[in-house]
């Protein structure tokens, strides 16, 4: 049982590069979500789906787009990096939106 | 909008003793959740303990336990007879009616032998 993995663990990009996170869950949950952690900010929501077909904006959307391929699977799509995006991401999963959620271990992202 | 602050930056306390972490947050909604999350140096975020707002019993596991003020719009978490790997940063968290989870800036907690 692995939890909630993500790919990759760490990646450095080129300003005006795309690359897309990868997230998967093997607890059978339902909803899903995408944060964000900088220094200082703790971690704000940019996208999150509360049930598999579904896809909502977070706190901080601009600039990212997310695919739920399933219930399992849960992707995050930078079409064209800004150093602003340099930040740690983690996926999280729960049974259900007021669930304790479970999170990736991050992806560390630069953006030069 | 709903906010969550997290007032203490960084904490110290000494291993074996108590200490408690501040939460305040701001909603006009009456049924929600709250959370606080453990960080450690890993990175890995781990579930401390959950309250949910229609409950006026204070959520307790093991040495943590919640003082959980509806009316203040308060969420303090109490860690007991501290220990080295309690050692982290510690979030709070907010969950709206449309499910968005709002965090706070978090409290880095020290544990001094």
């Amino acid at each position: 049982n692995a939890g909630v993995t993500q790919t990759p663990k760490f990646q450095v990009l080129k300003t005006g590069q795309s690359m897309t996170l990868q997230c998967a869950q093997d607890m059978n949950h339902n909803s899903m979500y995408w944060y964000r952690q900088d220094p200082g900010m703790g971690l704000r929501l940019i996208y999150y789906s509360a049930s598999e077909g579904t896809t909502d904006k977070g706190e901080v959307p601009n600039g990212y787009n997310v695919s739920r391929l399933n219930k399992r699977e849960f992707s995050l799509r930078l079409e064209s990096a800004a150093p602003s995006q340099t930040s740690v991401y983690f996926c999280a999963s729960s049974e259900v939106p007021s669930d304790t959620q479970y999170f990736g271990p991050g992806t560390r992202l630069t953006v030069l | 909008a709903q906010t969550v602050t997290q007032s203490q930056p960084e904490m110290s306390v000494q291993e074996a003793e108590t200490v408690t972490l501040s939460c305040t947050y701001d909603t006009s909604e009456s049924d929600y959740y709250l959370f606080w999350y453990k960080q450690p140096p890993s990175r890995q975020m781990i579930l401390v303990i959950r309250q949910e707002a229609y409950k006026q019993q204070n959520a307790t596991e093991n040495r943590f336990s919640v003082n959980f003020q509806k009316a203040a719009k308060s969420f303090s978490l109490k860690i007991s007879d501290s220990q080295l790997g309690d050692a982290a940063m510690y979030f709070c968290a907010y969950r709206r009616r449309d499910d968005k989870i709002i965090f706070g800036k978090g409290t880095r907690l020290h544990i001094l032998p």
